[in-house]
């Protein structure tokens, strides 16, 4: 089965700054989706970002970029210039195509302080 | 944008009473939807995989009689949660499942389930 490790429960970062969430993922699979999700306190949840693991080249949106390594099974979130509404719980995701399912991780609560 | 319309918001009700969460997709047609529990400050929990026309795929674990899912149409899941008790009380979160595996999942707002 496939497993997602975050392994930091909270991160701080201080407004404007850049932080790093880390995730980790265990697979057999060689074609596999991977994404990253922010829920709000409103709970709702916010595609951030998403990644192919067939492409090298590691996907951007705007002040989030993620480092892709393949081999390692690593796929970490950068947050450039943070902003008060990044404040969230960031969950890293995992989509098996043979599964047709996701598999979260524990998720990383943001604080950004001002 | 594709939107997912979950109903209802929240509901409040007594122990023994079954309740049913709509998940509705509103401008596509989603053949897989998904449905997952999530507790406070955890992470979701996948329940089961509905899909159109067919019987859900439930997790091990999850009760198939006490959970019961219908997806009777292309734009509709229903979680019917049966005989309800305090320990059912959670944040339940449909999503459906726009094209292929390289699509993100389009998650509905979610339902607070509280037991009383």
């Amino acid at each position: 089965a496939q497993t997602v490790t975050q392994s930091q429960p909270e991160m701080s970062v201080q407004e404007a700054e850049t932080v790093t969430l880390s995730c980790t993922y265990d697979t057999s699979e060689s074609d596999y989706y991977l994404f990253w999700y922010k829920q709000p306190p409103s709970r709702q949840m916010i595609l951030v970002i998403r990644q192919e693991a067939y492409k090298q080249q590691n996907a951007t949106e705007n002040r989030f970029s993620v480092n892709f390594q393949k081999a390692a099974k690593s796929f970490s979130l950068k947050i450039s210039d943070s902003q008060l509404g990044d404040a969230a719980m960031y969950f890293c995701a995992y989509f098996g195509t043979n599964a047709g399912k996701s598999t979260f991780g524990d998720g990383t609560t943001l604080t950004v302080k001002p | 944008g594709a939107v997912v319309s979950q109903h209802p918001s929240w509901v409040i009700c007594k122990s023994g009473t079954s309740v049913k969460i709509e998940c509705r997709s509103l401008d596509f047609q989603a053949t897989t939807m998904f449905w997952y529990r999530q507790f406070p400050k955890q992470s979701l929990m996948l329940m089961a995989t509905s899909n159109e026309g067919s019987k859900a795929t439930y997790e091990q674990g999850v009760e198939k009689d006490k959970f019961l899912i219908n997806h009777a149409s292309l734009t509709l899941s229903t979680l019917t949660v049966t005989s309800a008790h305090p320990e059912d009380s959670s944040f339940y979160i449909c999503s459906a499942l726009l094209g292929g595996p390289n699509q993100p999942q389009h998650f509905g707002d979610g339902t607070r389930l509280s037991i009383l």
